[in-house]
């Protein structure tokens, strides 16, 4: 079974930083590019970051551009995500996505989330 | 706000067919492949459709795509109570190099 599991999310102060990973089982990983996704309590998806297979590519949304930093160790059929000088409005539910095939492509795999919580 | 226009809500009865629209730009909708998502509370997004008009294995055919110019839409025909759910288009954005989506639908069975 092709599977997504996120860790690492939890509650942060802001200003504060958090590291999330995503382990990928059931296909195989170094062939897909992947995404973070987040979505804030009670509102919409919103798409934070995507690299490629290789790592070649790396994208941002301009609202983490600079505090957070995408990367994948294929070795390890990890996804992560380094986020830092987190703010309040950075809450959110965090879901790692496979690609359906390329970057283009829809999202076809999802997580079941992480939680982040920035508050004082 | 997001960058693709979606109605907060539709509904429709039992049996009938609603339509979700996704209007966007010429450097996203108007230049590539619309994706739509279904997403129950508490749970995780999953592809509906893709490329337009393609559906993952295991999605029912009452669900289809459509796109013409800067727009795409959605269609549930014979809609059924476990419709119920929120709806989501997504594009990959040429101007922006990032992937956009809209503000969702929520979908009622009446």
């Amino acid at each position: 079974e092709m599977q997504l599991v996120e860790s690492g999310g939890g509650l942060v102060k802001p200003g504060g930083s958090l590291r999330l990973a995503c382990e990928a089982s059931g296909f195989s990983f170094r062939s897909y590019s992947m995404n973070w996704v987040r979505q804030a309590p009670g509102r919409g998806l919103e798409w934070v970051s995507s690299i490629t297979d290789s790592g070649t590519y790396i994208y941002y949304a301009d609202s983490v551009k600079g505090r957070f930093t995408i990367s994948r160790d294929n070795a390890k059929n990890s996804l992560y995500l380094e986020m830092n000088s987190l703010r309040v409005e950075d809450t959110a539910v965090y879901f790692c996505a496979r690609c359906l095939v390329a970057l283009y492509d829809g999202f076809n795999i999802w997580g079941q989330g992480t939680m982040v919580t920035v508050s004082s | 706000q997001s960058v693709l226009t979606q109605p907060p809500s539709a509904s429709g009865t039992p049996g009938q067919r609603v339509t979700i629209s996704c209007s966007g730009s010429s450097s996203s909708v108007g230049s590539n492949s619309v994706n739509w998502y279904q997403q129950f509370p508490g749970t995780a997004p999953k592809l509906l459709i893709y490329s337009i008009d393609e559906r993952p294995s295991g999605v029912p055919d009452r669900f289809s795509g459509s796109k013409s110019g800067t727009s795409a839409s959605l269609a549930i025909s014979g809609l059924q109570s476990e419709d119920e759910a929120d709806y989501y288009c997504a594009a990959w954005d040429d101007s922006l190099n990032a992937w956009v989506f809209g503000g969702g639908t929520k979908v009622t069975v009446l």
